[in-house]
């Protein structure tokens, strides 16, 4: 079985830019999951979809936003880009749900200059 | 508040020596705890999934354990490899259903020197 796949792998935008991320999950899996990982704060929970629809949020401002598709690939955007974005951003997708055992693709890593 | 604390932060040790790494959550209620490993540049790999009721789990030559009355956790790693080099993170889940959180740690940084 394939894994969870993410592209693009690396990213580099200007500040002010917008930028979407995509992310595959592993076939049958219904819900996809989004985190941001930096050095200083570690995996933080951005967003869960399940389904199409968004079943959880975690605290960030609104310039973060996602979808999922009836295929179950999700699409994440970031607009107006700031250099705090710049981070390793991680889907993960599960069966259930992201209480439940979730499988982590390999990340998109996004640099704001 | 409910928060995941993992120690040491980072650890050097040489191959083919033991390890134990901790985790100490105040997350409440209390459903499961996982730990995984992630390689550099790479996305989290499960390692173990406890629940309230399992206080040790093997996986390989990694061992967690789980006391949930002290809301502790360690992973021990055996014989370390230099492919044991990655950072571990402990997180914790308050319930079993698609209203719970998940709490991160910080992770503990491993390298293992030849």
């Amino acid at each position: 079985k394939a894994g969870v796949t993410q592209t693009p792998r690396y990213l580099i935008k200007t500040r002010g830019q917008q930028v979407t991320l995509s992310c595959s999950p592993i076939s049958g899996h219904r819900s996809v999951s989004w985190y941001q990982q930096t050095p200083g704060q570690g995996l933080q929970f951005l967003f869960e979809y399940f389904s199409e629809t968004q079943r959880n949020k975690g605290n960030f401002p609104g310039r973060f936003s996602g979808r999922q598709f009836s295929n179950s690939r999700s699409e994440m955007n970031v607009s107006t880009l700031e250099l705090g974005d710049s981070a390793l951003y991680l889907c993960a997708s599960s069966f259930s749900g992201w209480i439940y055992e979730q499988y982590f693709g390999p990340g998109t890593r996004l640099t704001v200059t | 508040k409910n928060q995941v604390e993992q120690s040491p932060q980072s650890l050097i040790i040489l191959e083919g020596k033991n390890c134990t790494l901790q985790c100490n959550y105040t997350v409440s209620p209390f459903s499961n705890l996982r730990w995984y490993k992630q390689d550099t540049g790479r996305g989290p790999v499960s390692l173990t999934i406890m629940t309230f009721s399992e206080n040790t789990k093997s996986n390989g030559r990694y061992t967690a354990t789980l006391d949930a009355d002290t809301k502790q956790s360690s992973l021990h790693i055996t014989a370390s490899q230099l492919s044991d080099s990655a950072s571990y993170i402990c997180v914790v889940s308050d319930r079993g259903s698609t209203l719970g959180r998940l709490y991160f740690g910080r992770g503990t940084q491993l390298t293992v020197w030849p």
